[in-house]
């Protein structure tokens, strides 16, 4: 069975820092690209990063662009996700998503999500 | 950046019913690079369609996408009780990846 399971998530001062990790397993994750998606309490979803099965090729929002590293530990079947820089507006619970490209070619569509990790921006 | 439209916000109906559901894209989709994703409270997005219409792996044929263009829908036949969710529709055609506002249906 595909599982992502999301932690590092909790409560930090507006300019403070967070790492997130996202465990898979079930599935050859070096083969898989994967993604960060964000909700907001009560509101949309929204993308956040990409990155491709090897790692090399990143994406990010113009939002986060700067202050988000998106990475992966293939060794370790982990996605990564530095937050740096943090604002109130990026309070919001973080899924993983598996996307069902292959290597390096990102289909940008994603199946399935994990449970998701919230992070909490406030003095 | 492409802007998706989702209408209605809510959509109240009864067991049985058809629920269409619409979105509208501000730019051409190219390659029928959209998808749509369902939401039930306290979870997790679940993939329901890509490609405009090609339904995931598990996904009931109740529910069928079609459109083209900038105009995009998800239909929902013979809804049932579990059914009630946030739907979200995605176009993937270009960078930045960008998600709809979400329609809530609503069981009777």
């Amino acid at each position: 069975e595909v599982q992502l399971v999301e932690s590092g998530g909790g409560l930090v001062q507006p300019g403070g820092s967070l790492r997130l990790s996202c465990a898979a397993s079930g599935f050859i994750f070096t083969n898989s690209p994967m993604t960060w998606v964000r909700q907001a309490p009560g509101k949309g979803l929204e993308w956040v990063s990409s990155t491709s099965g090897s790692g090399l090729n990143t994406y990010y929002a113009d939002s986060v662009k700067g202050r988000f590293t998106i990475s992966r530990d293939n060794s370790m079947s982990t996605l990564h996700l530095q937050l740096t820089g943090l604002r109130a507006e990026d309070t919001a619970v973080y899924y993983c998503a598996r996307d069902r490209g292959y290597g390096d070619h990102l289909y940008n569509y994603f199946d399935p999500w994990g449970q998701g990790t919230l992070v909490t921006v406030s003095s | 950046e492409t802007v998706m439209t989702q209408s209605p916000a809510t959509l109240s109906l009864s067991p049985g019913e058809t629920a269409t559901l619409s979105c509208r894209a501000s730019q051409r989709i190219r390659e029928n690079y959209l998808a749509w994703y369902q939401q039930k409270p306290g979870q997790a997005p679940r993939l329901l369609i890509h490609g405009i219409s090609t339904r995931a792996t598990g996904v009931p044929d109740r529910f069928s996408g079609g459109g083209s263009e900038t105009e995009f829908t998800l239909s929902i036949s013979s809804l049932q009780s579990e059914d009630s969710a946030v739907y979200f529709c995605q176009h993937y055609a270009s960078w930045p990846l960008t998600f709809g506002g979400g329609t809530k249906v609503e069981i009777k």
